[in-house]
Formats: C-alpha cells, sequence, structure tokens
C-alpha cells in the first residue's frame, strides 16, 4: 500500500525565515504526490502536486515542492514565511485501488509562524 | 464555483441514535469522497462515487456505515447506532477527474457521540 510519513507534529518559523515541512513516502511504481494545507474552520485546500517530471514543483501561495527520488521524499517550502502560513500541512499520495483512485494522507505538520 | 457544502457544521448525538450528514459537491464534479478525520490525524478515506455509482465502499469502517447519492449530485452518509468511537470529523471532497486528483474539500462535519 502506498503510505505518507510527516516526521515533525510541529514547525516553528520566525516570520520571513525559510520554511520545510518533510515528507517522506512509500510507493510502489510511480509516486504521485500531493500537498494540501488546513486553516481552522476550512476545508483543505490543495497547495500543489507532483506527477513527473521537474523535481521543484511550485504551488499557490508561493509554496514550492522538491522531489527527490533518492531519498524518498517530497518537502514543502517557502523561502520567506508569513503568519498567516500559520496552518496544518498534509502531504498525500494517490492510492490506486482496484477501479478508482484516491489519496492517502499524512497525519498533519502543524506550522507556527511567529511575528 | 460555490465549493462543497456539507451540512450540518456540527452534530452531537447520543450514542446509540443514527445520523445523517449531506454533501453537495461542486457541480460539473462527478467524482465525490468520504473522508474521516480524527485528532492529530490526517483524512482517512472511507467511499468514494463516480456519478451515482458508488464504486468503492469496502473502506467503510463498518456495517453501521453507509453512503448513497442518488442522484449522482449530492450524497449522504449515514452511522448507524453511533457509537464514542464514531466521533470526528466527516469530510466530504469532490473532483472533476480522477487522474488529477485535485481534490475541493468542504469544511466538514463535527459528530460528537456522547
Amino acid at each position: 500500500a502506498q503510505s505518507v510519513a510527516q516526521p515533525e507534529d510541529q514547525v516553528n518559523v520566525a516570520e520571513g525565515n525559510p520554511l520545510t515541512v518533510k515528507c517522506t513516502y512509500s510507493v510502489s511504481g510511480n509516486p504521485y504526490l500531493f500537498w494540501y494545507v488546513q486553516y481552522p474552520n476550512r476545508g483543505l485546500q490543495f497547495l500543489l502536486k507532483y506527477i513527473t517530471g521537474d523535481n521543484l514543483v511550485k504551488g499557490s501561495y508561493g509554496f514550492e515542492a522538491e522531489f527527490n527520488k533518492s531519498q524518498t521524499s517530497f518537502h514543502l517550502k517557502k523561502p520567506s514565511a508569513l503568519v498567516s502560513d500559520s496552518a496544518l500541512y498534509f502531504c498525500a499520495v494517490r492510492d490506486m485501488g482496484s477501479g478508482y483512485s484516491t489519496l492517502t494522507f499524512g497525519k498533519g505538520t502543524m506550522l507556527l509562524v511567529s511575528p | 464555483d460555490t465549493g462543497v457544502s456539507q451540512d450540518p457544521r456540527h452534530k452531537i448525538t447520543k450514542r446509540g441514535q443514527n445520523v445523517t450528514f449531506r454533501c453537495d459537491p461542486i457541480s460539473e464534479h462527478n467524482r465525490l469522497y468520504w473522508y474521516r478525520q480524527t485528532l492529530g490525524q490526517g483524512p482517512e478515506f472511507l467511499t468514494y462515487f463516480q456519478n451515482e455509482a458508488q464504486l468503492e465502499k469496502s473502506r467503510l469502517l463498518s456495517d453501521r456505515f453507509s453512503a448513497e447519492r442518488p442522484k449522482g449530485s449530492f450524497s449522504t452518509l449515514e452511522i448507524q447506532r453511533t457509537e464514542q468511537g464514531d466521533s470526528a470529523m466527516y469530510l466530504c471532497a469532490s473532483s472533476l477527474t480522477a487522474e488529477n486528483e485535485k481534490l475541493f474539500f468542504g469544511s466538514g462535519t463535527q459528530l460528537s457521540v456522547l
């Protein structure tokens, strides 16, 4: 089965500093990887995805993610954090069932950006 | 695009009661998913519809859980004889295609079973 792991429950960063939220994956075949963000009292929102091609994927709100096949990682990054980036971030992998596909999510990482 | 809407936002019930949640997906989306999210965990896939056909239901947590999408538009998730362990956030998502896997999520229904 496909799976992702987010090793950090929480990441703290000061506003203006770069941030990284870590994700590693375990898949059979080619990985289809995603990042979603969940703000309080809001539904999960799509940030970006890696299907194939360039290892650096750019997404919404200035976020990007780096796919590293040798390390089986897909870390989320942003050069300069904003207080408004504080939220719960989920890494996900496409999981193929018999005739359908869905997403399997990690447990999430809370990002706290301090002023 | 009015987004995915879920109703109610919160539901408090007593153990043993039945509950039903509704999800209205984005209108042109033919794929609809139900997930469950507990505190400190990521969303856990429950079931999936393509139009009105329920193509995957083996991941529903028990036979007390059932879902319908009778006309290929809105969907309902029912839990019969609720237990305290059913307390969680129930999320609905929809998408236009499977390959894209850009899911649009509703805000969820928070269930508390007393």
